[in-house]
């Protein structure tokens, strides 16, 4: 069963916009949570994180919220630019270098100039 | 510094072939993993392991077998590949940190 899950196949915006990406997640356990972005042909590349004792991260134009109560979390890019068009994932793990991340299915977000 | 380099990009097997998909790592991280990626399933994790010596299943491991001799190379056995084997297979190592760095990918067709 999937642990972590992101019900938006595909998004689009407009440039300049913002992009709001969701993602929900089942275990209660997981403490840590990160966001990767990937390129066609590429492997994912990190993103952003948050841990569970913060409810915000924000990194430039990047802002991840937190809502443990609602085990979802969602990515805002403020402003969206045409270069931010890849496919988003977002991942939960328990803290810990031996614990393994649960990925979600991945959104596809589409910025139009 | 090359980060997680992959071999090959590309390859085709038939069926029953084996081969193996090799994957390093120059950032001296203990913990690395192998995921495939599959359309609408996200990234599911196939293998891991902790340390040179150490390796364990994840949550699609059949079909699959690894080693880790060394800290700084995992490779990914198929040992009779099957049509379902048809993914794009990344592998993925960290350290201390919690960040991980994924290679660029091996595409694999199972003929």
């Amino acid at each position: 069963d999937q642990q972590v899950k992101q019900n938006s196949p595909s998004l689009s915006v407009q440039e300049g916009r913002i992009s709001i990406l969701n993602c929900d997640y089942t275990n209660s356990m997981f403490d840590y949570f990160l966001w990767y972005k990937k390129y066609p042909a590429e492997g994912p590349t990190f993103l952003i994180s948050i841990s569970s004792i913060k409810d915000k991260n924000e990194d430039g134009r990047f802002t991840v919220f937190l809502n443990k109560s609602a085990k979802h979390l969602s990515l805002h890019i403020v402003p969206s630019q045409p270069g931010d068009s890849a496919v988003y994932f977002c991942a939960a793990s328990e803290m810990g270098p031996g614990n393994q991340f649960y990925f979600g299915t991945g959104t596809s977000l589409t910025v139009i100039p | 510094n090359a980060g997680v380099t992959q071999t090959p990009k590309f390859q085709v097997l038939k069926t029953g072939q084996s081969m193996t998909l090799q994957c390093a790592q120059d950032m001296n991280h203990e913990y690395m993993s192998w995921y495939r990626q599959d359309p609408g399933m996200g990234l599911r994790l196939i293998h891991y392991s902790v340390g040179a010596g150490i390796t364990d299943q994840g949550e699609v491991p059949n079909g699959y077998n690894v080693s880790r001799s060394t800290t700084e190379d995992f490779p990914l056995r198929l040992l009779s590949a099957a049509p379902s084997q048809t993914s794009v297979y990344f592998c993925a190592s960290r350290g201390g940190k919690e960040t991980q760095y994924f290679g660029p990918g091996t595409r694999l067709l199972v003929l």
